[in-house]
């Protein structure tokens, strides 16, 4: 059971490439989340999923979009990186209530 | 807008002291709240959560109060060791739905030997 699984764990980009980035997870959990973690601040909400086939916006949905078309990937893309964008990069999955359970995070670099 | 924040961004204490990490929530429709701990480098790991239907919940020498009068939360370790050196963070679910979690800034809790 390896719980949530984020590839690449890092990545540099040069400002206007395209990447994306995959979570797994393993836990048959309904909800999946794509955070982003800036120096000194706490996490902010990318975009979401409910369930298979379903994607919406968090706080901070510009620049990104996301794909759920297996129930256990979530996936988040960059379609034109900008230097705002270099980040941590953390997944998450949760059943309907409770907790978050976060994968080891993908560090971002956009040059 | 809903935010959640933290009085203390730096926490030191001594190892064997009880710590204990403070956060204000500003959206009275949040039911639930959880702390993380996150160590560098890695993802945040679950600690403990509490409903609004709660004002105290324990774990293994962890403690989560809430007072929704003043929309406070805290967490109390107790004989804190090495190996809680760490950022806390708070979350609220605020009033979206879908689990989606708010959180604060941070505390980073350092323990001297």
């Amino acid at each position: 059971n390896a719980g949530v699984t984020q590839t690449p764990k890092f990545r540099v980009l040069k400002t206007g490439q395209s990447m994306t980035l995959l979570c797994a997870q393993d836990m048959n959990h309904e909800y999946m989340y794509w955070y982003r973690q800036d120096p000194g601040m706490g996490l902010r909400l990318i975009h979401y999923s409910v369930g298979e086939g379903t994607t919406a916006k968090g706080e901070v949905p510009d620049g990104y979009n996301v794909s759920r078309l297996k129930k256990q990937n979530f996936l988040l893309g960059l379609e034109s990186a900008a230097p705002s964008q270099t980040s941590v990069y953390f997944c998450a999955s949760s059943p309907n209530t409770g907790e978050l359970f976060f994968g080891e995070g993908s560090r971002l670099t956009v040059l | 807008g809903e935010s959640v924040g933290l009085h203390l961004p730096t926490l030191s204490v001594q190892e064997g002291d009880n710590s204990i990490i403070n956060c204000a929530y500003s959206n009275s429709a949040s039911d639930y709240f959880i702390w993380y701990k996150q160590e560098s480098g890695k993802g945040p790991q679950f600690i403990i959560d509490i409903r609004s239907n709660m004002d105290k919940r324990q774990g293994q020498r962890v403690t989560v109060l809430l007072n929704k009068t003043v929309k406070h939360l805290s967490l109390q370790i107790a004989a804190t060791q090495p190996g809680d050196s760490a950022v806390y963070f708070c979350a609220e679910n605020g009033s979206g739905g879908y689990n989606k979690l708010i959180f604060g800034a941070g505390t980073r809790l350092a323990v001297h030997p």
